[in-house]
């Protein structure tokens, strides 16, 4: 049973839609991250969200840390073959230095 | 400054062998998780290690032990091996751990294949 859970688990899509990954939990976490894994590649930090309710943009991806500090949401516009690959969630525990990873959600971005 | 590198890529073994792989972290970090990646369970979490002790421990089988050096080069191994083993095995090195900023650098991983 994942601590984490992310929808949509698949998700394929033309270049230029939007879309919204979501990343839930019963437990509160200290931070939560956003990572992005390529074939053959390990994951790659995008974000680090710390405050309840924080938003943080990074070019065309909009990361928000939900009031309670137990989901968050990343949401890309304007998708591009680019932004292919797996999106994981994590939440950090300070208390003890362990990442809690999501499921994932694979994305494909179609041109 | 090179990033976190993990030997071999690659490796097929055979249920029952036992097999160590290594991982050196990015210089300076003191800090190397484990992590086994899988496609029914994801990315789950093994064990951490901070100057030489094992601070931090998921929830695997005692089969699953580590150790990490005085250059902070870690090592992991499993005995005993079971089919399902087989997985990508990602080490991650981390200059602030404990924080709430707590990076993790990933290396490519470990591809180990179990016949």
């Amino acid at each position: 049973t994942q601590l984490l859970e992310q929808s949509p688990q698949f998700l394929s899509i033309q270049e230029g839609e939007n879309l919204t990954v979501y990343c839930n939990s019963s437990s509160v976490f200290s931070s939560l991250q956003w990572y992005r894994q390529e074939p053959g590649e390990g994951p790659v930090l995008l974000v680090t969200v710390v405050t309840g309710g924080e938003v943080k943009k990074l070019k065309r991806l909009t990361f928000q840390f939900g009031d309670a500090r137990k989901d968050s949401s990343l949401h890309i516009t304007a998708a591009q073959p680019g932004d292919t690959g797996l999106y994981l969630c994590a939440g950090v525990r300070v208390a003890g230095n362990m990442l809690t990873f999501g499921g994932g959600t694979r994305l494909m971005v179609k041109p | 400054k090179a990033g976190v590198t993990q030997t071999p890529r690659y490796l097929i073994k055979t249920r029952g062998q036992q097999v160590t792989l290594s991982c050196s972290p990015i210089s300076g970090h003191r800090s190397v998780s484990w992590y086994q990646q899988t496609p029914g369970q994801g990315l789950q979490f093994l064990f951490e290690y901070f100057s030489e002790t094992q601070r931090n421990k998921g929830n695997f089988p005692g089969r699953f032990s580590g150790r990490q050096f005085s250059n902070s080069r870690s090592e992991m191994n499993v005995s005993t091996l079971e089919l399902g083993d087989s997985a990508l095995y990602l080490c991650a090195s981390s200059s602030s751990p404990g924080t709430l900023y707590n990076e993790q650098f990933f290396g490519p991983g470990t591809r180990l294949t179990v016949l």
